[in-house]
């Protein structure tokens, strides 16, 4: 099973400022990751896909990169609505797994 | 509107059965392999269990292999999870979702949740 370790587990930033999150694959997964966005309550939300693909309607403020091991989601400037819990997810190989996310809060 | 509603989740002991459902509005479920994903309080997702669109191939999560069967009727537009021998660990809100045939999610269900406890 590929572990997906996300970091930092929380990230305090305040709002127009660019956060960076981490994703880091126990083996390799090509660019096979997704990140998804999710607020109290909600469902998850996809992001992007292969690594660097926006999903339809996701604001260009979001982007993805890496491949291999390792990938970063970027939020270049963060608006209020972007304060949540963000996962990766790899889909190299069964089992489908997903990280222990990350949590962008407001300082 | 394009939606998935899920259902069927409640309180259970430890070693009863409940089924999930899934119904997809606006839009067609055979253009659509499916999963189901869940989480429990405070964790991320756990993958469970996808069937492919047309419902021959299907596949599990370690844990959970042998006591859940995933099912599709695109008739009906549903999705289902038939859930046995749960477990306190099975305890979490259980999502479905659609892929489209690259296993990203792109549409969630809003969840329904499943309390094992005796």
């Amino acid at each position: 099973e590929i572990v997906l370790t996300q970091s930092p587990a929380t990230l305090s930033l305040s709002p127009g400022e660019r956060a960076t999150l981490s994703c880091r694959a126990s083996q390799n997964i090509n660019n096979y990751l997704a990140w998804y966005q999710q607020t109290p309550g909600q469902a998850p939300r996809l992001l992007i896909y292969d690594a660097s693909n926006r999903a339809t309607g996701i604001p260009a403020r979001f982007s993805g990169s890496g491949s291999g091991t390792d990938f970063t989601l970027t939020i270049s400037s963060l608006e209020p609505e972007d304060f949540a819990l963000y996962f990766c997810q790899h889909r190299y190989n069964w089992p489908l797994t997903f990280g222990g996310g990350t949590k962008v809060e407001s300082k | 509107e394009v939606q998935l509603l899920d259902s069927g989740g409640g309180l259970e002991q430890p070693g009863g059965s409940l089924r999930l459902s899934c119904a997809a509005s606006g839009f067609t479920l055979t253009g659509y392999d499916m999963t189901w994903v869940r989480q429990a309080p405070g964790k991320g997702p756990e993958w469970v269990s996808a069937i492919s669109r047309d419902g021959d191939g299907t596949t599990y999560a370690d844990s959970v292999k042998g006591r859940f069967t995933i099912s599709r009727d695109n008739s009906l537009k549903t999705l289902y999870l038939q859930m046995n021998s749960l477990r306190d660990e099975d305890t979490a809100v259980y999502y479905c979702a659609r892929s489209q045939g690259n296993w990203y999610f792109d549409l969630w269900g809003r969840g329904t949740l499943v309390s094992v406890s005796s």
